[in-house]
């Protein structure tokens, strides 16, 4: 019983371009939604938030999206810089839990 | 501050052996986490602490796990009678009471556990 998704094992994006991670949620339940990144050997990193009262909320070159009606979920990094190569993990809230999808492994090449 | 801080950050144990983490939060932080991931897997939560209180256990939790945050402050994880499916990724984490959405965890860099 997958809740979060992240159907894109990998993404690879060339410097300065726009990266989008995606990420699917089916428990209309979840009140917040958290994008952390992982780089090899060290815990996760908390990137950015939204609420699920809001559609988008945006952190410098990070932007999320939320829509609510489709159940998805995007994060958006512009322009792309080679040290945000690493795992993206989309997480959702619910009640004390963080409900994790799978990650996404984004590579940007030079 | 610091950091969440987790020793050892690597285990290789034989099945059957019985081992123990510890994970320390960073000072102010009243909620500690205790998550579990393999390759190609999100982080699965384990269990969670509110200061000294075991507030919450997953079903993942068998009754050979068990987690205790004596003063609140750090925390141990025990598995007994390891089993070659217990080799993961255990992550700490901890965070202020306002919960992980409105006050973000902050996670160690784990506990690589190998059961040969």
């Amino acid at each position: 019983d997958q809740q979060v998704k992240q159907n894109s094992p990998s993404l690879s994006v060339q410097e300065g371009r726009i990266s989008i991670l995606n990420c699917d949620y089916t428990n209309s339940m979840f009140d917040y939604f958290l994008w952390y990144k992982k780089y090899p050997a060290e815990g996760p990193t908390f990137l950015i938030s939204i609420s699920s009262i809001k559609d988008k909320n945006e952190d410098g070159r990070f932007t999320v999206f939320l829509n609510k009606s489709a159940k998805h979920l995007s994060l958006h990094i512009v322009p792309s810089q080679p040290g945000d190569s690493a795992v993206y993990f989309c997480a959702a809230r619910n009640g004390y839990q963080l409900i994790w999808g799978a990650g996404t492994k984004l590579i940007i090449k030079p | 501050d610091t950091g969440v801080s987790q020793n050892p950050r690597h285990k290789i144990t034989k099945r059957g052996q019985n081992v123990t983490f510890r994970c320390d939060p960073i000072s102010e932080h009243n909620r500690l986490y205790w998550y579990r991931q393999t390759l190609g897997q999100g982080p699965e939560f384990l269990t969670y602490f509110q200061n000294e209180a075991q507030l919450e256990k997953s079903r993942l939790l068998s009754d050979r796990f068990s987690a205790e945050r004596p003063k609140g402050s750090f925390s141990t994880l025990e598995i007994q009678r390891t089993e070659q499916g217990d080799s993961a990724m255990y992550l700490c984490a901890s965070s202020l009471a306002r919960g992980p959405g409105n006050s973000p965890l902050h996670f160690g860099n784990g506990t690589r556990l190998t059961v040969t």
